[in-house]
């Protein structure tokens, strides 16, 4: 079967550095997705990755290991509203997206 | 409008009775998707549609029925709901085009509760 693995819940400090991660297993790989999701709201589009390497948008980073079916978002100088989930998503050999339950992140002063 | 609204925000329903989640986007997207949003779950397809008049089946379609008349509109409709129906239901919508980066962009949400 397809499974996308994420920490069910991570804490962090307003100021630091966070790594979420996410593992999978899927029939097929046509890109990795991270969606962030405030808690009542709709996911909005992070980044995406289909290479292998490190993708940086500002405070937030994303990095890919296909041969490790492994990815990590990496939030920098974190602040009170990067308080959220975290979707990790990977679309899969027949173009269909396979979501992970999320990471809600708490960030704490 | 700006993007993909949905309606109703909420709603509680009596078990049984039929009901249709309305989604509309004005991105002139071509494909659109009916997820549910369940707590420790992941997001699960219900059904999508590719163009205007088609649409597919998903994870788990199974007491829920779609329609694509239009590239605007995207209707779920519950037939007679059951209690484990209730869920948070998000609409969303991708130019259908891009392959493997196609992005998915979603509606605020429905909160439906089926007592």
């Amino acid at each position: 079967g397809q499974n996308i693995d994420q920490p069910t819940e991570m804490t962090a400090t307003e100021g630091a550095i966070v790594q979420i991660n996410c593992t999978y297993q899927t029939s097929g790989f046509n890109g990795l997705f991270w969606y962030q999701q405030h808690a009542g709201e709709a996911p909005t589009f992070l980044s995406y990755n289909v290479l292998d390497g490190l993708e940086e948008k500002g405070r937030f980073s994303s990095f890919l290991s296909r041969s490790k079916g492994y990815s990590y978002l990496l939030l920098k100088e974190l602040q009170m509203k990067d308080s959220a989930s975290y979707l990790c998503a990977v679309r899969d050999s027949n173009y269909q997206l396979i979501w992970g339950a999320g990471t809600k992140l708490i960030i704490k002063p | 409008i700006a993007g993909i609204t949905q309606a109703p925000t909420s709603q509680i329903l009596a078990a049984g009775r039929r009901m249709t989640l309305r989604c509309t986007q004005d991105m002139r997207h071509n494909a659109m998707y009916w997820y549910r949003q369940d707590l420790g779950l992941g997001l699960r397809l219900i059904h999508y549609s590719n163009t205007a008049g088609t649409t597919g089946k998903g994870e788990v379609p199974d007491g829920y029925s779609v329609s694509r008349a239009n590239t605007d509109d995207f209707p779920l409709t519950l037939a007679s709901a059951v209690p484990s129906q209730t869920s948070v239901y998000f609409c969303a919508s991708s130019d259908g085009t891009s392959g493997g980066s196609d992005t998915q962009y979603f509606g605020p949400g429905t909160r439906l509760t089926v007592l």
